[in-house]
């Protein structure tokens, strides 16, 4: 069964509205877990680290004030795309890994936005 | 700088083996990955090499090689549901995944 679910699977805005993409564990207590962004044929590019009960960790280029993160509690984390453009059209994957420090990777179904 | 070097694309024969080479250059290593992607999907996980050798799982295996920087993915018995993008990924010693680019495996009749 699923480890992972990411909702929505799909979303289609208009430009300067905001869409939130959800990411819950649902095996496990996740204190960490990560959200990646996909532009077509390329490989994933990791956006930010998300710390439960704590500021997510951004990677260098991320506009952390576009991109809304929220870890609340262990087992759900939210990326908001806020003033969305259509530039930010693309797939965003939200990943969780066992515990451990060489834990498995699994990824939620993936959100595809695409903004108007 | 850290890289991950795989080919773009490669073509197979259904029934036939393939070999998806990946050359890595990172800061420290912890493990590396494989996954497989179909389009539109996310990654699934299919293996996992942190000591020199092979990793046998079904049709698919992996090898690694820590002096040489190297890793295969090796697919026996291609079936047309193999055709995917399969994604290399080095733990650095931060235990960050460094990503390569992917590569597209075409699989014919």
């Amino acid at each position: 069964g699923a480890v992972v679910s990411q909702h929505p699977s799909r979303v289609i805005c208009k430009s300067g509205t905001s869409v939130k993409i959800e990411c819950r564990s649902l095996d496990f207590q996740a204190t960490t877990m990560f959200w990646y962004r996909q532009f077509p044929k390329q490989s994933l590019m990791l956006m930010a680290t998300s710390n439960e009960g704590s500021k997510a960790t951004y990677e260098q280029g991320v506009e952390k004030d576009k991109f809304l993160i929220n870890h609340a509690s262990l087992t759900l984390s939210t990326l908001t795309v806020t003033s969305a453009h259509p530039e930010d059209s693309s797939f965003y994957i939200c990943s969780v890994r066992t515990p451990g420090d060489t834990g498995e990777l699994f990824f939620g179904e993936g959100s595809r936005l695409t903004v108007l | 700088g850290q890289n991950i070097d795989q080919p773009t694309e490669m073509t197979a024969t259904e029934g036939a083996i393939v070999q998806i080479n990946c050359t890595y250059q990172t800061s420290g290593f912890n493990g590396l990955f494989w996954y497989q992607q179909h389009a539109g999907e996310a990654p699934t996980f299919l293996s996992y090499n942190v000591l020199d050798g092979l990793e046998e799982k079904g049709r698919f295996s992996s090898f690694l090689s820590r002096s040489k920087g190297y890793s295969y993915l090796l697919l026996k018995e291609l079936q047309m549901k193999d055709s995917a993008s399969y994604l290399c990924a080095v733990m650095d010693s931060n235990y960050q995944l460094i990503w390569g680019a992917g590569t597209k495996l075409i699989i014919k009749p």
